[in-house]
Parts: C-alpha cells; sequence; structure tokens
C-alpha cells in the first residue's frame, strides 16, 4: 500500500506560482498518480492525474521524475480562490474489486492577496 | 451533466434511529463510492460498487449498510450509529472502477446525538 507524504500546509500571494510536492517511496508499477483539490464543506475536485514525466491540463502541470518516488503539483498564478486542501494520490491496486483510493493527509494552501 | 447529488445536505439522528443517506448520478458511471471524512482529515474510502456490485468494503461496521439499486442510485442505510459516526459523508462515481477520476457529490453532513 503506496503512502503519500504532503507538507501540512503551504502560504504564498496571489499570482505567484506554487508547487506541492508529494512523497510516495512504495509506489508501486502500476500506480497511477492523482491530485484532488477541496474546498470546505464540499466534496474533492479532480486535478490532474500522470503516470511518469509531466502532465498539464488548463488547471495545473504535474511532474513526475523518473524514479516516480515522488510527484510535485503546480498550480501558475494562483488566485485567492485557489486556497483549498490539495489532496495527492497513489492508486492502489486491489487484488479484487478494483482500485482502492487512499487519500494523503493532503496540504492545506492559503494564497493571501 | 457532471453532477452528483447527495441528499440530504444535513442529518440529525438518535443512536436508535434508522436513516439513510441517498445518492444519484446520471452521467452513465459504473463505480460509485461512499467515503467518510471527519473535520480536518482526508476522506477515507468505505464502500466501492462496481456495475451495481459490492466490489470493497473497507471494515466498515455493519451498522453502515450501503446499497445500489441500479447504475444512478447508491444508498447508505443508518443504523443504530454511535456520536463517533458524525461526520462528513462523500458520495462519488467513476467511469469504471478502474479509473482515478472520480467525481464527487458535495456530501451529507451527519450528526448522530
Amino acid at each position: 500500500l503506496a503512502k503519500t507524504t504532503q507538507p501540512i500546509s503551504m502560504d504564498s500571494y496571489e499570482g505567484q506560482e506554487v508547487n506541492i510536492t508529494c512523497s510516495h517511496n512504495n509506489i508501486a508499477t502500476n500506480d497511477y498518480i492523482t491530485w484532488y483539490q477541496q474546498f470546505p464543506s464540499q466534496g474533492p475536485r479532480f486535478i490532474i492525474q500522470g503516470y511518469k514525466t509531466k502532465v498539464t491540463n488548463e488547471v495545473a502541470s504535474l511532474f513526475i521524475p523518473a524514479d516516480r518516488k515522488s510527484s510535485t503539483l503546480s498550480l501558475p498564478r494562483v488566485s485567492l480562490s485557489d486556497t483549498a486542501v490539495y489532496y495527492c494520490l497513489v492508486g492502489d491496486n486491489g487484488d479484487t474489486g478494483g482500485f482502492k483510493t487512499i487519500f494523503g493527509a493532503g496540504t492545506r494552501l492559503f494564497v493571501k492577496a | 451533466d457532471t453532477e452528483v447529488t447527495q441528499t440530504p445536505k444535513h442529518l440529525v439522528m438518535g443512536m436508535t434511529n434508522k436513516k439513510s443517506l441517498k445518492c444519484e448520478q446520471h452521467m452513465g458511471h459504473r463505480a460509485m463510492y461512499w467515503y467518510k471524512q471527519k473535520a480536518k482529515k482526508p476522506p477515507e474510502l468505505m464502500f466501492v460498487y462496481s456495475y451495481e456490485k459490492l466490489s470493497i468494503n473497507e471494515s466498515v461496521p455493519s451498522r453502515f449498510s450501503p446499497e445500489c439499486p441500479n447504475s444512478s442510485l447508491l444508498n447508505l442505510h443508518l443504523h443504530a450509529l454511535q456520536p463517533e459516526d458524525s461526520a462528513l459523508y462523500l458520495c462519488a462515481s467513476s467511469q469504471n472502477n478502474r479509473v482515478h477520476e472520480q467525481y464527487f457529490g458535495p456530501g451529507t453532513r451527519l450528526t448522530v446525538t
């Protein structure tokens, strides 16, 4: 079972780029890395997913080094509305029933004006 | 329609009550999930349904009883709960149980008195 470790919290200012790193030393060969965003009193929202190298979408980029033991979520030019908890997940391919989604502790990002 | 709906939004119940939480999606997703989230903690997976069959039960106490009447609906039946079961209960769905991108509902805030 791949465990993830993230910083508990981060502060940033509007307009800055924010990088949140997640460690997953025991990642398995078939595991993907997924990031979710959660605002208070709402369900998590899928941000991005990757397996290796770099993935980019309209919201964020995900950088994964060759050894895949960590990953970095990059949020370009954050705004106040990006204040949220960001979760890193590593898919656990269970023996039966498909993936078990195990959320990490999450990183609380606070964006200041 | 990319929405997962959950009812009720809030629920207060006594320890001897029986109540049900309801979740609905109309995205044609064939996997549905129940999570429990305590304050300032990450969501914890409880159950996974795949093609209307229970595929994962994360050793959840029997006072929580899931049901998937059809591919669009997911229920969580509650009976004889304890105060420590008070939490936000989140429902999610995905295309199938081998896809990491899950769509979450807003949750039901449950208080057990």
